[in-house]
């Protein structure tokens, strides 16, 4: 499976955009790239996942580079309870169906 | 999302004694995973079924006992497990189809300390 690489943590303040950057550089060509975010004391949830194109959804949008080496997922309002942690993970079309999770970036929102 | 229920959320357990984790899912998927979440530590995939076939095992201590008997429950039988094996326990499920990369649902997860 193909790596990710997030920065370790990020900082914002409330009611400003977000975004949360992600490093793919071995991806293949129909790897797509899924978000997730866990909030405290709670399992993963689903943010959003693309391939090519950008993606928006009401959560959040998702930015691909057009060599689809690196993305950028954009929260365009952070609050409070944005604050997780946000994991970036490739799956592939063989679909297995199993995410392989890294460290993410924990994203800590000021009032 | 309460797609997912785990029961029992925390648990505490000896080193000597046997329990049971259990998941279930009411979203029809046909694939249910475990992970575990170690303190400081990604989640790490532990098993997989798809329609109710155990498709993958990453290499985990035949003290963790996967069972799902139909694809709305799996559970995770536990025996004499180590002090280290203390985590956090997720249950995830999903629609895996053929070309398709389908979003998966987390339970809440259980709270396992072992003593």
């Amino acid at each position: 499976d193909a790596k990710t690489t997030q920065p370790n943590s990020m900082e914002s303040n409330e009611e400003e955009p977000v975004h949360l950057p992600c490093n793919h550089s071995t991806i293949s060509g129909t790897d797509y790239i899924h978000w997730y975010r866990q909030l405290p004391s709670q399992g993963p949830e689903y943010v959003i996942h693309g391939l090519t194109s950008n993606v928006n959804n009401r959560m959040a949008s998702l930015a691909i580079a057009e060599d689809r080496k690196s993305s950028t997922l954009i929260l365009h309002r952070a609050t409070l309870r944005d604050a997780a942690v946000y994991y970036c993970i490739l799956r592939g079309s063989s679909n297995t169906g199993k995410l392989i999770f890294g460290q993410g970036t924990t994203l800590q929102v000021k009032p | 999302e309460t797609g997912v229920t785990q029961t029992p959320r925390h648990l505490v357990m000896g080193m000597t004694n046997k329990k049971s984790l259990k998941c279930e899912q009411h979203l029809g998927h046909n694939a249910m995973y475990w992970y575990k979440q170690s303190a400081k530590k990604p989640l790490e995939l532990m098993f997989v079924y798809n329609f109710k076939e155990q498709t993958e095992n990453n290499s985990v201590p035949s003290r963790f006992s996967p069972e799902c008997p139909n694809s709305s429950h799996l559970f995770l039988h536990l025996h004499t497990l180590q002090p280290e094996d203390s985590a956090l326990y997720l249950c995830a499920s999903s629609q895996v189809s053929s070309g398709r990369a389908d979003t998966q649902y987390f339970g809440p997860g259980t709270r396992l300390t072992v003593l």
